[in-house]
């Protein structure tokens, strides 16, 4: 199975902040690589798909780059709706796999 | 409208079995396959499997091999997920998706399974 190793597990940032979260493949996964925000008690929400597709409705501060193994999301200005969980999930071969998830958290 | 609608929260005695369904409304049920996610409490998410919804045919996460059913209903447009032999362990939300698609990413609400003696 391909492992997803995320970083950072969690971060505490300000309001206004620009945020950049990794996920490093433990193989080449091409581009397909997807990005969830998840806050508590809801359901999933993917932002970004392929690497660096916005999702339909998804605002334009959120933004995802990379290729082969190394994944990076920017959330260019934080904004207090933006405090979650966000993983990332590789879907080049089966199993898909998540990441462990990174914790935003207001400092 | 697309909806994905799970059954209700279930309390489960460890070694029973727990059987959840995901009703789907507003798509094409055979167009897209169905994903399975578990997420225990205060955990990630985990892939289970997937049910391609046209012939029936599975894919399992080796973690859950053995244990876990995927199936789906074309008659009434429902995915189920079954897992055996239920321990504390998966006391956890299960959630139906159809995940991967790029410009369909539907999930449905979640269902609770509390696994307790």
């Amino acid at each position: 199975d391909i492992q997803m190793t995320q970083s950072p597990s969690a971060m505490s940032a300000s309001v206004g902040d620009r945020v950049t979260i990794t996920c490093r493949a433990s193989q080449g996964i091409s581009n397909y690589l997807a990005w969830f925000q998840q806050k508590p008690g809801k359901v999933p929400k993917r932002l970004i798909y392929a690497s660096s597709s916005l999702q339909s409705g998804v605002p334009s501060r959120f933004s995802g780059s990379g290729s082969g193994t190394e994944f990076t999301l920017t959330i260019s200005s934080l904004q207090p709706e933006d405090f979650a969980t966000y993983y990332c999930l590789q879907h080049n071969s089966y199993p898909p796999t998540f990441g462990q998830g990174t914790k935003v958290e207001i400092k | 409208e697309v909806q994905l609608v799970q059954s209700g929260a279930e309390v489960k005695k460890p070694g029973a079995t727990v059987k959840i369904s995901c009703k789907v409304s507003g798509y094409t049920f055979t167009d897209y396959y169905m994903h399975w996610v578990q997420q225990a409490p205060g955990k990630g998410l985990e892939w289970m499997g997937l049910v391609d919804p046209e012939d029936g045919e599975t894919i399992y996460a080796e973690k859950f091999q053995g244990r876990v059913t995927i199936t789906a209903d074309t008659s009434t447009d429902t995915a189920y997920m079954e897992l055996s032999s239920l321990r504390s362990e998966d006391t956890a939300v299960y959630y139906c998706a159809t995940l991967l698609y790029p410009h369909f990413d539907y999930w449905g609400q979640g269902t609770l399974v509390t696994v307790s003696s």
